[in-house]
């Protein structure tokens, strides 16, 4: 265990389906992040935040809309999603934004399925 | 922007032997940090060792070990008596140092079965 808990840890929807993944921390981490994780790809970083202000937006489509309220708790809400958007979702936490590499702790991911 | 090549999709060894995972990567950054992550059956990433470019000696946890290269660009992980739960997904990464600074650049990853 890592302190990064995401769920739900599997989630089957459809196109037009609306959902939020979940992410919390109480690790008093900072800096907050959302990956994408495809076979034979490597990692993706979606979204970043840092004290609740987001600092990261990767050229992600607006069918995925992150959302934190508050330090502990991250959101990715999803609608309209396509087949190809099907991946494992992984959220991540560090103490602060690459202070001296500060290790990112990762949660267990959600795996996310769009029939 | 960086790169990172991992070009050993999957690797097996035996029990309570040794086994080392390449890993080579390009930038043209000075001051930086590389990691190896373990993704097991339970997909939870964790850390398994980390690098500071400015640091000559190389970074050792137990069983596990790098070789870091700076001039070749090459930081391979070296896993010592290996056991049944190294069995995993091994990710090496790259981070630019500075304030602000947070993009983990990863390879595509190593699956490594450890043989009873």
């Amino acid at each position: 265990e890592t302190g990064v808990t995401q769920t739900p840890r599997h989630l089957v929807m459809g196109m037009t389906n609306k959902k939020s993944l979940k992410c919390e921390q109480h690790l008093g981490h900072n800096a907050m992040y959302w990956y994408k994780q495809s076979a034979k790809k490597p990692l993706e970083l979606m979204f970043v935040y840092s004290l609740e202000e987001r600092v990261e937006n990767n050229s992600v489509p607006s069918r995925f809309s992150p959302e934190c309220p508050n330090s502990s708790h991250l959101f990715l809400h999803l609608h309209t999603l396509q087949p190809e958007d099907s991946a494992l979702y992984l959220c991540a936490s560090s103490l602060s934004l690459g202070f001296m590499g500060t290790e990112a702790f990762f949660g267990q991911g959600t795996r996310l399925t769009v029939v | 922007a960086q790169t990172v090549t991992q070009s050993q999709p999957e690797m097996s060894v035996q029990e309570a032997e040794t086994v080392t995972l390449s890993c080579t990567y390009d930038t043209s950054e000075n001051n930086y940090y590389l990691f190896w992550y373990k993704q097991p059956p339970s997909r939870q990433m964790i850390l398994v060792i980390r690098q500071e470019a400015y640091k000559q000696q190389n970074a050792t946890e137990n069983r596990f070990s790098v070789n870091f290269q700076k001039a070749a660009k090459s930081f391979s992980l070296k896993i010592s008596d290996s056991q049944l739960g190294d069995t995993a997904m091994y990710f090496c990464a790259f981070m630019k140092a500075g304030a602000g600074s947070y993009q983990l650049t990863f390879g595509k990853g190593t699956k490594l079965s450890v043989i009873p």
